[in-house]
Parts: C-alpha cells; sequence; structure tokens
C-alpha cells in the first residue's frame, strides 16, 4: 500500500460531461501530481502541485484543471469530456519535508470511461 | 525538455533465468535521478529500483539491479532468476535534481513475459 488514496476507482460517463478525480497524499507528502495513461500507453505528466500552489505543468489541456487545498488533498477536473479522455488517471505524491528527493509513491488509479 | 526511450515494446524470458530491459534518456542536465516501475495487470504503479546520477555504483534491489552507464545516458535493468510474478509493464523514468521535487518523465514501457 502506498498510502496514497484515490477515488473514484472507476468512473463511467458520457461525453460533454464534467467529472471530478480525487487524491489524498501520503501522510506528510507536500507535493501531488497527475499523471495520465491512455490504453497500452506511457504516462503522460498532466500537472504537479507543491504545499497548495501549481509547481509545473505537463501536457495538460485547458478543459482540465486541477487543484490542491489546504489540507493537501487534491482535486483533477475534466469537462467537456470526450472519448478520447477515456484512461487511467493516476495521482503521485512526494516531498516530506526534511527528506531528500524521494521517489514518487502512486496510488491505484482512477479508471475514467467516456461513452 | 528531458526524453526517456525504451526501445523494447515486449520481451519475454524464461522463469528462473534472467533478463535485461533497456532504457535510454536525453538530457542536458548533470544530476538526477532515475527510477525503474513495474506495472503488473492490477495496474498499481511500484516502484523497483532507482539510482541517483552523481553515483558510480550501480543500484541492486534482491534480484533486481541495473546498469547505470552515464557517459551513454543509459540505464538497463537486469532482472535475475525470474519469477511469474515479475511478468509487467516496466517503465524507466527520469528525474531532474536541479530544481527539487520535479515530475517524473516516463518512457513508454516495456511489457515482460515470463515463460514457466
Amino acid at each position: 500500500d502506498s498510502g496514497v488514496t484515490q477515488t473514484p476507482k472507476h468512473l463511467i460517463t458520457a461525453t460533454g460531461q464534467r467529472v471530478t478525480l480525487r487524491c489524498s497524499p501520503r501522510s506528510g507528502d507536500l507535493s501531488v501530481y497527475w499523471y495520465q495513461q491512455s490504453l497500452d500507453q506511457g504516462l503522460q505528466f498532466l500537472i504537479q502541485y507543491y504545499n497548495g500552489e501549481e509547481r509545473a505543468k505537463g501536457n495538460i489541456l485547458e478543459r482540465f484543471s486541477a487543484q490542491q487545498f489546504p489540507d493537501l488533498h487534491s482535486e483533477l477536473n475534466l469537462s467537456s469530456l470526450e472519448l478520447g479522455d477515456s484512461a487511467l488517471y493516476f495521482c503521485a505524491s512526494s516531498a516530506r519535508p526534511g527528506v531528500g528527493n524521494s521517489p514518487l509513491h502512486f496510488g491505484n488509479g482512477t479508471r475514467l470511461t467516456v461513452t | 525538455a528531458q526524453t526517456v526511450t525504451q526501445s523494447q515494446p515486449e520481451m519475454s524470458v524464461q522463469e528462473a533465468e534472467t533478463v535485461t530491459l533497456s532504457c535510454t534518456y536525453d538530457t542536458s542536465e548533470s544530476d538526477y535521478y532515475l527510477f525503474w516501475y513495474k506495472q503488473p495487470p492490477s495496474r498499481q504503479m511500484i516502484l523497483v529500483i532507482r539510482q541517483e546520477a552523481y553515483k558510480q555504483q550501480n543500484a541492486t534491489e534482491n534480484r533486481f539491479s541495473v546498469n547505470f552507464q552515464k557517459a551513454a545516458k543509459s540505464f538497463s535493468l537486469k532482472i535475475s532468476d525470474s519469477q511469474l510474478g515479475d511478468a509487467a509493464m516496466y517503465f524507466c523514468a527520469y528525474r531532474s535534481a536541479n530544481s527539487g521535487n520535479t515530475p517524473l518523465v516516463f518512457g513508454k514501457g516495456t511489457r515482460l513475459s515470463v515463460i514457466a
């Protein structure tokens, strides 16, 4: 168990809809990362937050947005969904204060299916 | 921008044998970290091994070891005494050390099959 919790595990929705994916990082981790993994593909970095502030942006569409709250949990909002948005969305966390550069610990992902 | 290349989309190995998965990367940085992650059919991302670029000694974790060639920008993973449970997708990943807690850049992965 990585300690990173993602909800929901599965999500099925229709094109044009909006969904919210939730992530609770490992206790003490300040940084949250969102990745998208399409079928049989590698992981594409979307966005990173550190202690509530956006730190880095990857290939995130304008229809997608995210935020990190004061309790350090994060939400990824996907709107105007298209069939091509169907993917596995991972959240990962890292960066406990006082610990050097640590690896990312991943949640189990949210499987999004857009029909 | 950094890129990671895994040139072997699929590999197979006999149980108890040894297999090596290849990874190359492109960077102009001198300080960075390299990782191998395993993704079994459950789709979890599991850290297998990591290497700090400033360390010359290759990292080992039980049956898993790496061959890190900094000048060649190569980072291969060797799995010894392969087990059925090693069957999975394996992803090589790069992380810059320059600005702290940066995202990982992943390769496209190598699917490893283990034959009984």
